[in-house]
């Protein structure tokens, strides 16, 4: 079993859409998650961190923490075209403080 | 403020020649990363760094080594470059290795072993 999760996709929504991306990890220790957009050709970027059940929004981005359940999801609000990217989940496991990246869901984003 | 530079943008290497990739930040963080990312793998940690004078093993440090002789430059060598070590290679760097701290990536190397 993969440390960190996701469905690799691609995810294909329609313009203004709610696009819903998962993720699921394996070390109950874990206590910081996070989700970095990468385009195409181009390095991950940060878009959310969350340290504690429940949800943290931020603009279009909403990320949703389940420790119980071992799942974190980003949901992203009016989707646009310009959201098409991978999104990669990362858990930090504390035992080690190591970041352990998820293999990323592409998302497209139909105009 | 420039973050983190990568450098090469890529390069074509034959197999059992010796590399160094290069990375420096200007942000003054504490702590470094060397990733390598592979199609349906993800980012693999390689070799990381919490401070200048300091390294440790990722997830898949063999035929690689670093070195962090100040705090702004983490080079990373392929001793000798194999066809298996063709991948993407990001520097990141955090202001500290705790748990709460984010990562931030250079633009990466484009690395292909013949």
């Amino acid at each position: 079993q993969k440390e960190v999760e996701q469905n690799s996709g691609p995810l294909s929504v329609p313009e203004g859409a709610i696009a819903s991306l998962n993720c699921t990890y394996s070390d109950r220790g874990s206590q910081s998650f996070f989700w970095y957009r990468q385009y195409s050709g181009k390095s991950p970027e940060l878009i959310m961190s969350i340290y504690s059940n429940g949800d943290k929004e931020d603009g279009r981005f909403t990320a949703q923490l389940n420790k119980a359940s071992q799942y974190v999801s980003l949901l992203i609000r009016d989707s646009q075209p310009s959201d098409s990217a991978t999104y990669l989940c990362a858990v930090r496991m504390d035992s080690s403080y190591k970041l352990i990246f998820g293999s990323g869901t592409r998302l497209l984003v139909r105009p | 403020i420039a973050g983190i530079t990568q450098a090469p943008t890529s390069q074509i290497l034959a197999a059992g020649r010796r590399m160094t990739l290069r990375c420096t930040q200007d942000m003054r963080h504490n702590a470094m990363y060397w990733y390598r990312q592979d199609l349906g793998l993800g980012l693999r940690l390689i070799h990381y760094s919490n401070t200048a004078g300091t390294t440790g093993k990722g997830e898949v440090p063999d035929g690689y080594s670093v070195s962090r002789a100040n705090t702004d430059d983490f080079p990373l060598t392929l001793a000798s470059a194999v066809p298996s070590q063709t991948s993407v290679y990001f520097c990141a760097s955090s202001p500290d290795r705790t748990s709460t701290d984010t990562q931030y990536f250079g633009p990466g190397t484009r690395l292909t072993v013949l």
